[in-house]
C-alpha cells in the first residue's frame, strides 16, 4: 500500500519557538495533503487541506498565521507551528490523497508528537 | 457538516470473540473509510467502503449508504486487534474526511 512518512516523530521544544513537521508521500504523488490534530483520547480534527502549488485551506478556528503550511512539491508538505505554546502540545498527523484503481483514499503518516514546555 | 457517530465507545473482549462496530452518519457520502489506530498512534487503512461489503481476513465491513450506516466486523479477535477503530466519511471520493469519536477495543488474552 501507499506509504506516508512524517518527520520528526517526536519533538520537545520551549515555549515561543517554532517547530517544522514534514510529511512525505514515499511511493506516490499526492496533489492533496491533509493535516490533522489529535488530543489525548480524542478523535482526529482536520486543521487544513494542502494542495500542491497553492495556498492551504484552513478549517474554521485554525489560525493560519500560527500553523503555516507549505506544499511545495507533489511529495512534500510541511506544517510549521510558530511561537508554540503548551496548549499546542498534541499529536499532529498528516495524510496524503492517493489513487488506488479508480478510488481515492487517504493514507496517513505515523504522526508527530509535539510537547511544548 | 456531516456528523459521524460510532458505537460502542468502548468494547472489551476475550481473545477469540467476535464483535461488531457501528458507524452512523448524517448525510450522503461518497467516501467512507475504516481505520485502526494502534497504540503508537499509527492509523492503518482497513477498508475504503462507501457502499457494499468487503472482507479482508478476519475483518469485514458493510456499508448501507441509503440507511447511512456502516458496520465493521471483527471475528476471532486477537490481542493485536486492540486499539481505536475510527470511521471517517467524506462527501466526495477524495475530499476531506470527518472522523467519528472512535471505538476503543481491548482484547484480553
Amino acid at each position: 500500500g501507499a506509504v506516508v512518512s512524517q518527520h520528526p516523530s517526536r519533538v520537545i521544544c520551549k515555549s515561543g519557538t517554532s517547530v517544522k513537521i514534514e510529511c512525505r508521500s514515499l511511493d506516490f504523488q499526492a496533489t492533496t495533503m491533509f493535516w490533522y490534530r489529535q488530543f489525548p483520547k480524542q478523535s482526529l480534527m482536520l486543521m487544513a487541506t494542502s494542495n500542491e502549488g497553492s495556498k492551504a485551506t484552513y478549517e474554521q478556528g485554525v489560525e493560519k498565521d500560527k500553523f503555516l503550511i507549505n506544499h511545495a512539491s507533489l511529495t512534500l508538505s510541511t506544517l510549521t507551528v510558530t511561537s508554540a505554546h503548551p496548549e499546542d502540545s498534541s499529536f499532529y498527523i498528516c495524510s496524503a490523497r492517493g489513487r488506488t484503481g479508480i478510488t481515492e483514499t487517504q493514507y496517513f503518516g505515523p504522526g508527530t508528537r509535539l510537547l511544548v514546555l | 457538516g456531516i456528523q459521524v457517530e460510532q458505537s460502542p465507545p468502548d468494547l472489551i473482549l476475550q481473545e477469540g470473540a467476535n464483535s461488531t462496530l457501528r458507524c452512523n452518519f448524517s448525510d450522503s457520502v461518497n467516501n467512507l473509510q475504516w481505520f485502526h489506530q494502534n497504540p503508537w498512534g499509527q492509523l492503518i487503512n482497513l477498508f475504503y467502503i462507501p457502499s457494499g461489503t468487503k472482507q479482508n481476513g478476519r475483518l469485514s465491513a458493510t456499508t448501507v449508504a441509503t440507511e447511512r450506516y456502516s458496520l465493521l466486523y471483527i471475528s476471532s479477535s486477537q490481542t493485536t486487534d486492540s486499539g481505536v477503530y475510527f470511521c471517517a466519511v467524506g462527501e466526495t471520493s477524495g475530499s476531506r474526511l470527518t472522523f467519528g469519536e472512535g471505538t476503543q477495543l481491548t482484547v484480553n488474552p
